[in-house]
């Protein structure tokens, strides 16, 4: 089992819905990214959270991160095309030096 | 964002020839990189993490003497894939870790390599 568990894994909507991606865990983490990432390309930082209830808007993103720091989420409102592709969650956890990923949710929006 | 670049981004070699890619973190220090292997349509895999003037740390099951890391200075790291073979054909990327902010500790990724081993 993975430290923090990514769901869903495959999205395929049409535009303009809305949708919500979400990663858990039981651990507690210091702080929690969200990337996207598409093919042939290295992942690109959305944000970063790091207190716990947080809430970051980006655009038509919004992330949240969990109370007790263990759960986020990225709500995507009225999806484009373009935000079509790999969104990855990772987070750090204190005292340890690396970050763990989730499995990524593939989002495909189809015009 | 900070930035992180990669060379090269793709490469093609023989089998049992090494092949070195380089990670450079451009506008900060960072005194952590990390080495990860993505296989398609799937997440990271972390391979190993990069400590300036230290040994690298392999994850479990990564052999250390074939995937050889050297972070050298505090912007640069090097992963040399050595004796390839076409199982190690790939698509490698790296980051650097960046904890400049106090609180924030966040990674950056490069663009990435893709290793292609005849």
């Amino acid at each position: 089992t993975q430290l923090l568990e990514q769901s869903p894994q495959f999205l395929s909507i049409q535009e303009g819905e809305n949708l919500t991606v979400y990663c858990n865990s039981s651990s507690v983490f210091s702080s929690l990214q969200w990337y996207r990432q598409e093919p042939g390309e290295g992942p690109v930082l959305l944000v970063t959270v790091v207190t716990g209830g947080e809430v970051k808007k980006l655009k038509r993103l919004t992330f949240q991160f969990g109370d007790a720091r263990k759960d986020s989420s990225l709500h995507i409102t009225a999806a484009q095309p373009g935000d079509t592709g790999l969104y990855l969650c990772a987070g750090a956890l204190y005292n340890f030096n690396k970050f763990y990923f989730g499995s990524g949710t593939k989002l495909n929006v189809k015009p | 964002g900070a930035v992180v670049s990669q060379h090269p981004s793709w490469v093609i070699c023989k089998s049992g020839t090494s092949v070195k890619i380089e990670c450079r973190s451009l506008d900060f220090q960072a005194t952590t990189m990390f080495w990860y292997r993505q296989f398609p349509k799937q997440s990271l895999m972390l391979m190993a993490t990069s400590n300036e003037g230290s040994k690298a740390t392999y994850e479990q099951g990564v052999e250390k003497d074939k995937f050889l890391i050297n972070h050298a200075s505090l912007t640069l790291s090097t992963l040399t894939v050595t004796s390839a073979h076409p199982e190690d054909s790939s698509f490698y990327i790296c980051s650097a870790r960046d904890f400049s902010g106090g609180t924030t500790d966040t990674q950056y990724f490069g663009p990435g390599t893709r290793l292609t081993v005849l």
